[in-house]
């Protein structure tokens, strides 16, 4: 069952241009939701989190928005780098909960 | 290196063998996850240890599959009668009660 969903495999964005990635889930019990990037041969690393008490969380050039009405959140990367090029997976879980579900991934690739 | 470290790095054997996977978490994490990530999905939640407590198993945990945690520590997963449908990447992650997973690199499992 796909509780999470990111449905853009991938995305091209030019550098320092902005880079929107979107994810959606669908379990209303998940109130913790993240981020992750990984590089090829790599684990994921985390990048940023946002629970559901708030709307916005910033770190550096990434912000996640979160929209609990639409179930919807999305990473905002600006200026987008080169070296952001990479997949970008959203994952969600409540915040004790044991597992944590993650989407299928959307490539980015930052273009110089 | 206090991240999490997974051994082997990759595995190929012949459909039919037994295969183990060994995870080191971080050493003041208590809760243990594998994850098994095949090619344009995101990671799929297998089971979860706290301390070394299963406490979780996804219904993707065929009996062919078992995992072990038995100090606490690191923890072993042993998969039996390997499949070609097994090949993929299994990802060990840690945390402590709450917060984000920390990813180790992944044991990729070729099956031929």
């Amino acid at each position: 069952d796909q509780q999470v969903k990111q449905n853009s495999p991938s995305l091209s964005v030019q550098e320092g241009r902005i880079s929107i990635l979107n994810c959606d889930y669908t379990n209303s019990m998940f109130d913790y939701f993240l981020w992750y990037k990984k590089y090829p041969a790599e684990g994921p690393t985390f990048l940023i989190s946002i629970s559901s008490i708030k709307d916005k969380n910033e770190d550096g050039r990434f912000t996640v928005f979160l929209n609990k009405s639409a179930k919807h959140l999305s990473l905002h990367i600006v200026p987008s780098q080169p070296g952001d090029s990479a997949v970008y997976f959203c994952a969600a879980s409540g915040y004790n909960n044991n597992d944590m579900r993650f989407g299928a991934g959307t490539r980015l690739t930052v273009k110089p | 290196d206090t991240g999490v470290s997974q051994d082997p790095r990759h595995k190929i054997t012949k459909r039919g063998q037994n295969v183990t996977f060994r995870c080191d978490p971080i050493s003041e994490h208590n809760r243990l996850y594998w994850y098994r990530q095949t090619l344009g999905q995101g990671p799929e939640f297998l089971t979860y240890f706290q301390n070394e407590a299963q406490l979780e198993k996804s219904r993707l945990l065929s009996d062919r599959f078992s995992a072990e945690r038995p100090k606490g520590s690191f923890s072993t997963l042993e998969i039996q009668r390997t499949e070609q449908g097994d090949s993929a990447m299994y990802l060990c992650a840690s945390r402590p009660t709450t917060g984000e997973l920390f990813f180790g690199e992944g044991s990729r499992l070729t099956v031929l």
